[in-house]
């Protein structure tokens, strides 16, 4: 199984800030990468997919960017809704394994 | 508008099976396959399989390989998960999701199901 491993697993930001998270996969997953957003209680939301695709009625503020086994979501100026849990996750061979997860606190 | 529809909470004992229903609607079902995916409780998110609307083709996680199947309805639209021979530790919300280009874009409300003597 491909093992996806998110950094940092937590972090504290302010509105405005730009904000980075990394995933790392185990082994090539070429640019089959995808970020979800969850918010408490909710399901999950897709932000991009393959990689850097932002996903339809996602804020340009998201991107995405990577290819291989290095990949960042990167928020430009954090908004008070963007606080909340990011998941990777490879969608190159099953199981489609996801990251462990970043919270994103105020 | 694209939806994922999902059954209500569920209580079983251990040892029980239960059976998560995912009704589509907004879109042609078999043009895209469903993925399902559980939460335990304060844990992250687990891929436990996938299942080809168009012709039911299934792949399953090796975890859950010989406890799990995954159906489809084509007549009314609709997923379903079954899950057997419940622990403790199969207490989480069950999510499935509608897989295209790779990605699960459109996404189901969950279905908590607790596991408990």
């Amino acid at each position: 199984d491909i093992q996806m491993t998110q950094s940092p697993p937590s972090l504290s930001a302010s509105v405005g800030d730009r904000v980075a998270i990394t995933c790392r996969a185990s082994q090539s997953i070429s640019f089959y990468l995808n970020w979800y957003q969850q918010k408490p209680g909710e399901a999950p939301k897709l932000l991009i997919s393959t990689a850097s695709n932002l996903h339809t009625g996602v804020p340009s503020r998201f991107s995405g960017s990577g290819s291989g086994t290095d990949f960042t979501l990167t928020i430009k100026s954090l908004q008070p809704e963007d606080f909340a849990t990011y998941y990777c996750q490879q969608s190159y061979s099953s199981p489609q394994t996801f990251g462990q997860g970043t919270k994103v606190e105020i | 508008q694209d939806q994922l529809v999902q059954s209500g909470f569920e209580v079983k004992k251990p040892g029980a099976s239960v059976k998560v229903s995912c009704k589509a609607s907004g879109y042609t079902f078999t043009k895209y396959g469903i993925s399902w995916v559980r939460q335990a409780p304060g844990q992250g998110l687990e891929w436990m399989g996938w299942i080809s609307a168009n012709d039911g083709n299934t792949i399953y996680a090796q975890s859950l390989q010989g406890r799990v199947t995954m159906t489809t309805d084509t007549s009314t639209s609709t997923a379903y998960l079954e899950l057997r021979s419940l622990r403790s530790d199969d207490t989480a919300v069950y999510y499935c999701a509608r897989r295209r280009s790779d990605a699960l874009d459109v996404w189901g409300q969950g279905t908590s199901v607790i596991v408990s003597s």
